[in-house]
């Protein structure tokens, strides 16, 4: 069964200091791998994902993330915080096979991201 | 236009009361998608529906019972509330059932029950 971590439920970055977020995967194979971003009282909204081919993805708002098969990992970065950066982050994952007729996809804990001025 | 949208985005009731949750999407999408985020933003499947066929069904209660009525609507009936059920629901929807799809969430339902 495929399963996601994300180390840290809270990071504080100042602003315009690089944004790590970390995110550990376990699946029989490579899964196709999302980060979502929920900004306070709203539905969640994409920022990148991986599903074949490049390994570092590039995102929306200067985001990107770089799948590691070697460390089952899929850390998402940003070189420079922003303001407008505070916000939940979630690591999803999902398996590429079907599973009962259908696949699902199983996501973080989430990460809570302060940006100080 | 808004892409998915729910209907209400509070709801305020007492337990042992019957609510349901709207959802409708403006994508095209095939599939649609209900989420339970609890108090620590843990984020859990619940259903999903395929051109009005479920498709995944995960271990939830019986008072909670889905309907999808065509491919751009997706309900969700809750019967006896109880306090656990007290969480914020997202509806989302995505061009296939396949899970590389970005899947496109709505605003969200925050329920309390008292």
């Amino acid at each position: 069964a495929q399963s996601v971590t994300q180390l840290g439920s809270h990071v504080s970055v100042s602003e315009g200091a690089l944004v790590l977020l970390r995110c550990n995967y376990s699946s029989s194979v490579p899964p196709y791998l999302f980060w979502y971003v929920q900004y306070p009282n709203q539905g969640l909204q994409l920022l990148l994902k991986y599903t074949t081919g490049a390994t570092l993805v590039k995102g929306i708002n200067g985001f990107e993330a770089e799948f590691k098969k070697s460390e089952t990992s899929f850390h998402l970065t940003k070189p420079s915080a922003h303001m407008s950066d505070a916000a939940e982050y979630f690591c999803a994952v999902s398996d590429r096979s079907y599973s009962g007729g259908y696949q699902k996809v199983t996501f973080g804990t989430g990460t809570k991201l302060q940006v100080i001025p | 236009d808004t892409a998915v949208s729910q209907t209400p985005k509070y709801l305020v009731t007492q337990m042992g009361n019957d609510k349901s949750i709207k959802c409708e999407q403006n994508l095209g999408h095939d599939t649609m998608y209900w989420y339970k985020q609890d108090s620590k933003k843990f984020l859990k499947i619940m259903f999903s529906y395929n051109n009005k066929e479920l498709i995944i069904n995960e271990t939830v209660p019986n008072r909670f019972s889905p309907k999808s009525p065509d491919k751009a609507h997706l309900n969700l009936h809750i019967n006896s509330l109880e306090l656990g059920d007290s969480a914020v629901y997202f509806c989302a929807s995505s061009p296939t059932r396949d899970s590389y799809n970005e899947q496109f969430f709505g605003p969200g339902t925050r329920l309390t029950v008292l």
